[in-house]
């Protein structure tokens, strides 16, 4: 199966600041990639798809790039409602397989 | 509004069986994939099982193969996973979501259930 592997596990950010996440799979998934939000006590939110599409009413301060083995997710101004831990999912191969998270905490 | 309401869960034994449900609505269920995922407390995600739109298809997990039966009642809008031979590393949350694109094999996750937990535990 593919492994994927986010970094940093941890990110302390300041409201306002520019936070980047980082998703590396084990071999290209080519861009079926997605970006999932857990807050606490909450299903996961998909952000992203396509590996850059937004879903519907993700706000545009969130963007994803990439391809084949190396994505990240750039949250251009963190607002107090984006501190949560953050997934990437791919879906080329069976089965769906999900980084370990980062936690984007309150710096 | 699409909605994905899972019930079911609760505390079982190891050994036990369970039935999971996941009442769909706000949206054509037959024309798409469904999926369970899980949460063990304090870790991260995992894929568990998937069907295809009409049912005719099957997906799992090695850490479950043999163990849970996915399965659909389109006339009911609802998902189902039964678990059996429950062991306590099935201790999860788990969640019914459904895929983004209709009549995708393997999709990203657009909708998802707000999860009921499931304890094995003597």
């Amino acid at each position: 199966e593919i492994v994927m592997t986010q970094s940093p596990a941890t990110l302390s950010v300041s409201p306002g600041e520019r936070a980047t996440l980082s998703c590396r799979a084990s071999q290209s998934v080519s861009s079926n990639l997605a970006w999932y939000q857990q807050k606490p006590g909450q299903a996961p939110r998909l952000l992203i798809y396509g590996a850059s599409t937004r879903a519907t009413g993700i706000p545009a301060r969130f963007s994803g790039s990439g391809s084949g083995t190396e994505f990240t997710l750039t949250i251009s101004s963190l607002q107090s409602e984006d501190f949560a831990v953050y997934y990437c999912q791919q879906y080329n191969n069976w089965p769906p397989t999900f980084g370990g998270g980062t936690k984007v905490e309150i710096k | 509004e699409v909605q994905l309401l899972e019930s079911g869960g609760g505390l079982v034994q190891p050994g036990g069986s369970l039935r999971l449900s996941c009442a769909a609505s706000g949206f054509t269920f037959s024309s798409y994939a469904m999926s369970w995922v899980r949460q063990a407390p304090g870790k991260g995600l995992e894929w568990v099982s998937a069907i295809s739109g009409s049912g005719g298809s099957t997906y799992y997990a090695d850490s479950v193969k043999g163990r849970f039966t996915i399965s659909r009642d389109n006339s009911k809008n609802t998902l189902y996973l039964q678990m059996n031979s429950l062991r306590a590393e099935d201790t999860a949350v788990y969640y019914c979501a459904k895929d983004s694109i209709a009549a995708a094999a393997l999709d990203a996750f657009d909708i998802w259930g707000q999860g009921t937990m499931v304890t094995v535990s003597s």
